[in-house]
């Protein structure tokens, strides 16, 4: 299968400040990324889908202006959580798909980034 | 009512038990289904993918879909402590992977 990486793993912040997380799709050309939000023992929440060279399409109740999302390559998406605050503490995982890939339903997960805000 | 509905266990068994895992869904429109496996602090990886109805095997694993119950299933035999892990189930009705709608996953432990 197709490798997706993600940086950084882990990030500690203080409350206000913003984190970037990076998606790197490191064997294919991915056409559209995913950004999901998963809280303990919880499910995959998708926050939003970019596909590249386009905005970003966010899901119901996720602030666009908080959650930052870029596509500006066919390999690399970056998400900013602007003024980060404790309750934006959780795991944030990206995935990937393209045009091999797609018709399959297959998404390729990164290893995803925990985030804590103190 | 979520669309798709899992047991979040978790759930223990002993090395070498079968393990059965069950998802049931509400949207009968979904023809496409998946099982990911997901380790703690990682990514989900895809494991298993059904197209509608009938069952998929795959080594120890084997996929069940039922679509008239709305139920689906996954085996999986001989279980191993490295089958230790959470277990999601992944539903999409174009078969699009941009659309995709996870179970909230099982959380597997397998004793050795």
């Amino acid at each position: 299968g197709a490798v997706v990486s993600q940086h950084p793993s882990r990030v500690i912040c203080k409350s206000g400040t913003s984190v970037k997380i990076e998606c790197r799709s490191l064997d294919f050309q991915a056409t559209t990324m995913f950004w999901y939000r998963q809280f303990p023992k919880q499910s995959l929440m998708l926050m939003a889908t970019s596909n590249e060279g386009s905005k970003a399409t966010y899901e119901q109740g996720v602030e666009k202006d908080k959650f930052l999302i870029n596509h500006a390559s066919l390999t690399l998406s970056t998400l900013t959580v602007t003024s980060a605050h404790p309750e934006d503490s959780s795991f944030y995982i990206c995935s990937a798909t393209g045009t091999l890939y797609i018709l399959r339903s297959e998404q390729f997960f990164g290893p995803g980034t925990r985030l804590t805000v103190l | 009512q979520k669309e798709v509905e899992q047991d979040p266990g978790p759930l223990s068994v002993p090395e070498g038990a079968i393990v059965s895992l069950n998802c049931t869904y509400s949207n009968s429109a979904f023809q496409y289904f998946m099982w990911y496996r997901q380790y703690s602090r990682k990514g989900p990886e895809l494991l298993m993918y059904t197209y509608s109805s009938g069952n998929k095997e795959d080594g120890r694993f084997t996929a069940q879909v039922d679509k008239s119950s709305k139920y689906i299933s996954l085996f999986i035999r001989d279980s191993q402590p490295s089958d230790s892990a959470t277990y999601l189930c992944a539903m999409s009705v174009s078969g699009s992977a941009r659309q995709l709608t996870f179970g909230s996953g099982t959380q597997l432990t397998v004793l050795p």
